[in-house]
């Protein structure tokens, strides 16, 4: 059973800190990976697709680096603002699994204090 | 346009009732997914359609029956569900293949009582 974890499971910060998340998948017959922000009562929203080892990908204050060959991405927040309180999604595919099966974690929640 | 629409946001059904879960796009995504989320759990996957055929089914019992009547349209047919079905449906569209981002519905939150 491929597994998908995210680390840490919650997250407070205040208005101004810089944050990271990891998520570690199984690095084998890696294809994709994929970053979603998901507030409440509202979409998952896209952030990244990377593909390919050593991908960094930047949109606003948010980034994301991808290591296929150790199973990992980081995603990183510089200078949170509340409006970035969400639930922060990893989800992976691999060439074993069917194109677009997505394995998703189960989120770090981030908490921005003004 | 790059919105999934979900209908209803909420339904409360009864173990004997036949309700329809309701999900549509008008991006010209042809590759359609339901997705089930329990409470701290993440997403898994339910069905997904490609070009208006089912091309996955993850073993998912048949008291739950897709649907894609055309390529903006999908469907989710419950009937005789337990309270353990109680969860978050999320429907997502996108362009086929995973190097694509996929475009989510705010979801259903279903309740079987």
């Amino acid at each position: 059973i491929l597994n998908v974890e995210q680390s840490p499971q919650s997250l407070h910060v205040q208005e101004g800190d810089s944050t990271n998340f990891t998520c570690s998948f199984p690095s084998s017959n890696f294809y994709a990976l994929h970053w979603y922000r998901w507030e409440t009562a509202k979409s998952p929203e896209a952030l990244f697709v990377m593909t390919l080892n050593g991908d960094e990908k930047k949109k606003g204050r948010i980034s994301a680096t991808l290591n296929t060959k150790e199973g990992y991405s980081y995603l990183y927040i510089k200078g949170s603002q509340p409006e970035d309180s969400a639930t922060y999604l990893c989800a992976f595919s691999n060439y074993g699994g069917s194109q677009g099966n997505l394995i998703f974690g189960k989120g770090t929640k981030l908490s921005v204090k003004p | 346009d790059t919105e999934v629409t979900q209908t209803p946001k909420h339904l409360v059904m009864g173990m004997t009732n036949k309700k329809s879960l309701k999900c549509e796009q008008h991006m010209g995504h042809r590759a359609m997914y339901w997705y089930k989320q329990k409470a701290k759990k993440p997403p898994e996957l339910m069905f997904v359609y490609s070009y208006e055929k089912l091309s996955i089914n993850e073993s998912v019992p048949s008291r739950f029956s897709p649907e894609c009547p055309n390529s903006s349209l999908l469907n989710l047919h419950l009937h005789a569900l337990q309270p353990e079905d109680s969860a978050l449906y999320l429907c997502a569209s996108s362009t086929r293949g995973a190097k694509n981002i996929q475009y989510f519905g705010a979801g259903t939150r279903l309740s079987v009582l």
